[in-house]
C-alpha cells in the first residue's frame, strides 16, 4: 500500500519557467512532509519541509504547499535552472510522542529536466 | 562540518553471504535511520536507532538487522543475502528524529550475485 504517491515520474520544463511536482497521500495521521532531491548514485538532499500546522513555505525559489483537506502537497519551483534537473522525492512522517520517529514514508520520485 | 559517511560506497557479494555496512552520523545527530532503494520499490525505511535503542522498524525480514554505537555510528547487517537486496543502501542522520530534517549518506551500493 503506497501511503505517498508521486504519480508523474517526469517532468520537463523550460529554463525560466516555474516547475510543479505534486504529491499525494493516504495516512491523515502524517503531520510533517518533506522534499529532497536526489542525483544519480549519490543521497538524497534535504530541500524544505512543512508542518501540517501550516499550509506554504518558501525558501528561496522553493515553496511548497500543503492541502490537508485534499491530502495534497505540490513542491513549487521559480525559475527554473537546468541544475535543478534531478529526481525529486516527497516524503511523510508520523510524529509518535510515545517513541518519537524519523521514519520517513518516501514517494517514488519524479525526475525533473529543466532545458536551457 | 562533516556529512553523513557511509562505507563502503560499493560491495559485490554472493547469495547467502553476510554483509556489514557503516553509517558515520553527523557530529551531535543522535539518529540514525536506514533506507533500501530499488528502481522497482523506491526508498523504503529499514530501521531507526536512537541513543543505541532500535525505535522503530520497517517491513523487512529478520536478515536486516543493526546497531547504534555510543558514538552514534551505526552498522546494518544483512544475512544469507538474496539477489533481491541488490540495491542502494542509505543512512540518514538527524538531531533527535522528532520531525526534523534527516541528512543522507552517499549510500553503499550493494550487489548480490
Amino acid at each position: 500500500d503506497q501511503q505517498v504517491k508521486q504519480n508523474s515520474p517526469s517532468l520537463s520544463v523550460q529554463e525560466g519557467r516555474i516547475s510543479i511536482l505534486n504529491c499525494d497521500y493516504t495516512n491523515s495521521m502524517f503531520d510533517y512532509f518533506l522534499w529532497y532531491k536526489k542525483y544519480p548514485a549519490e543521497g538524497p538532499t534535504f530541500l524544505i519541509s512543512i508542518s501540517s500546522i501550516k499550509d506554504k513555505n518558501e525558501d528561496g525559489r522553493f515553496t511548497v504547499f500543503l492541502n490537508k483537506s485534499a491530502k495534497h502537497l505540490s513542491l513549487h519551483i521559480v525559475p527554473s535552472q537546468p541544475g535543478d534537473s534531478a529526481v525529486y522525492f516527497c516524503a511523510a512522517s508520523e510524529t509518535n510522542y510515545g517513541g518519537a520517529t524519523n521514519k520517513l514514508i518516501f514517494g517514488t520520485g519524479t525526475l525533473l529536466a529543466v532545458q536551457p | 562540518k562533516a556529512g553523513v559517511t557511509q562505507t563502503p560506497r560499493y560491495l559485490i557479494k554472493t547469495r547467502g553471504q553476510q554483509v556489514t555496512l557503516s553509517c558515520s552520523p553527523i557530529s551531535g545527530h543522535r539518529s540514525v535511520s536506514w533506507y533500501q532503494q530499488t528502481p522497482g520499490q523506491g526508498l523504503q525505511f529499514l530501521f531507526e536507532y536512537f541513543s543505541e535503542t532500535q525505535r522503530n522498524k520497517g517491513n523487512f525480514p529478520g536478515r536486516f538487522s543493526g546497531r547504534q554505537f555510543s558514538n552514534s555510528r551505526s552498522e546494518m547487517n544483512v544475512s544469507t543475502l538474496e539477489l533481491g537486496d541488490s540495491a542502494l543502501y542509505l543512512c540518514a542522520s538527524s538531531r533527535r528524529g522528532l520531525n526534523t530534517e534527516a541528512f543522507f549518506g552517499q549510500g553503499t551500493r550493494l550487489t548480490v550475485v
